[in-house]
């Protein structure tokens, strides 16, 4: 399988704790994407990176979120003290450059903070 | 700030019948609408946007810019339709950033 992939598939870690993420996008693409989504919602974007640059965060993305892209390959998303708010999918997904590049999306990382 | 309604959480409609899944967004500029489907167990992937103006799996979707709205058609539902419809859009300004809805159940029943 030569599209996006996240790791790993599930996460389950008590409150307080520091959980990080991995998305390995489709080679080519030097577009990443992370967004979150909650149970009866739509994806909600929180940011993305052009190569090793982030280049917009959303306000959803609080201090305790970090995302790193230090190659312009990988890129992986930190989240310290979590909150049992945290709780969700985060859903990676990578593009080309061009307006007219989709997005591809991996399966996501399911996160259940107890 | 840019908005997008999907009003049906579920949609059952029966094999044969004709689909409709609504879709209504709030953006003040030229925005570009898309639908994304997600069948069981599988991901998030591209159907069709609206400037391709093309027809997926015998899915349309016209925007309508006077209404505000980009609605998903098909004219005769095959079980194999069944799955989580999500629309989108993306404004101007770049990035391919996606405003996503709370996305539509299609049931297709025999």
């Amino acid at each position: 399988d030569t599209g996006v992939s996240q790791n790993p598939r599930h996460k389950i870690t008590k409150r307080g704790q520091n959980v990080t993420f991995r998305c390995d996008p489709i080679s080519e693409h030097n577009r990443l994407y992370w967004y979150r989504q909650t149970l009866g919602q739509g994806p909600e974007f929180l940011t993305y990176f052009q190569n090793e640059a982030q280049l917009e965060k959303s306000r959803l993305l609080s201090d305790r979120f970090s995302a790193e892209r230090p190659k312009g390959s990988f890129s992986t998303l930190e989240i310290q003290r979590t909150e049992q708010g945290d709780s969700a999918m985060y859903l990676c997904a990578s593009s080309l450059t061009g307006t007219d590049s989709p997005l591809h999306f991996g399966n996501g990382t399911r996160l259940t903070v107890t | 700030a840019q908005r997008v309604t999907q009003p049906e959480k579920l949609l059952s409609v029966f094999k044969g019948a004709p689909v409709e899944l609504k879709c209504n967004y709030s953006y003040s500029g030229s925005p570009e609408l898309f639908w994304y489907v997600q069948y069981s167990r599988q991901r998030l992937q591209l159907l069709l946007r609206h400037i391709s103006r093309e027809s997926i799996k015998g899915f349309t979707a016209d925007l309508n810019k006077g209404e505000t709205s980009f609605h998903l058609k098909k004219p005769f539902a095959q079980e194999e339709d069944s799955a989580m419809y999500y629309c989108a859009l993306r404004g101007a300004g770049g990035g391919n950033k996606l405003t996503f809805g709370t996305g539509t159940q299609l049931k297709v029943e025999l």
